[in-house]
């Protein structure tokens, strides 16, 4: 398995800035992932985080709203750009691990954009 | 397009009766199959991984496998307040090891 652990746990903000969430794992890994959770609604796949090269962006959404870092196998950032109150949300972070490529969820980080 | 479909709750039962979830997919290459539980507002946790057809136990947990009908289930026996959550279903192809989630079922168990 793997423990994922992100910060910040928490933010508000006001609408326009930015905020970065970070996300690391205790062990190395070949793939992490960031969702996207609304309250009461399922996981929504924002991209994929790529050690060494471009994430992989799902299908609505862009790298401008939310650029992702990933420098080595344990650690990623995920950018919230130029938020808006529907920017609000539960962000996760996510990797592979295990002999069966499981996929474990770090804690999330509950943003609320005013 | 890829889908795994729960119906979403949500299910109730008494305590200590077996509490059963149910998933369909489409993606007949799907080959791994995952159950996590989430409380709410907290994140996802694994609680079974499934891999071939049949049923494969751990502890009051069951996960049921029927690769030519589709459909994964969860069977979770002597349930307990505790087992109050939301269990998603997910499933991957052995192509991408990126799940595709399920909506999720909210299961209650009243005492």
């Amino acid at each position: 398995s793997a423990v994922i652990s992100q910060k910040p746990s928490r933010d508000i903000c006001q609408r326009g800035t930015s905020l970065t969430i970070q996300c690391q794992v205790d062990s190395q890994v070949t793939m992490m992932f960031w969702y996207r959770q609304q309250p009461g609604q399922s996981l929504t796949l924002i991209a994929t985080a790529n050690q060494g090269s471009e994430a992989t962006y799902e299908s609505g959404f862009v790298i401008d709203k939310f650029p992702i870092s990933r420098p080595n196998l344990t650690f990623s950032t995920l950018t919230v750009s130029n938020m808006s109150p529907e920017d609000s949300s539960i962000y996760l972070c996510s990797a592979l691990a295990g002999d069966y490529n499981e996929q474990f969820f770090g804690p999330g980080t509950r943003l609320t954009v005013l | 397009q890829k889908e795994v479909e729960q119906n979403s709750g949500p299910l109730s039962v008494p305590e200590g009766a077996i509490a059963s979830l149910n998933c369909t997919y489409s993606d007949r290459g799907s080959q791994s199959f995952f159950w996590y539980r989430q409380y709410s507002g907290k994140s996802p946790e694994l609680i079974m991984s499934i891999y071939s057809n049949g049923d494969k136990e751990d502890g009051r947990f069951t996960a049921q496998l029927n690769k030519a009908s589709q459909y994964v289930s969860l069977l979770i026996r002597d349930s307990q307040p505790s087992d109050s959550a939301t269990y998603l279903c997910a499933g991957s192809s052995g192509g991408s090891y990126i799940p595709t989630f399920g909506r999720g079922t909210s299961l209650i168990v009243h005492p």
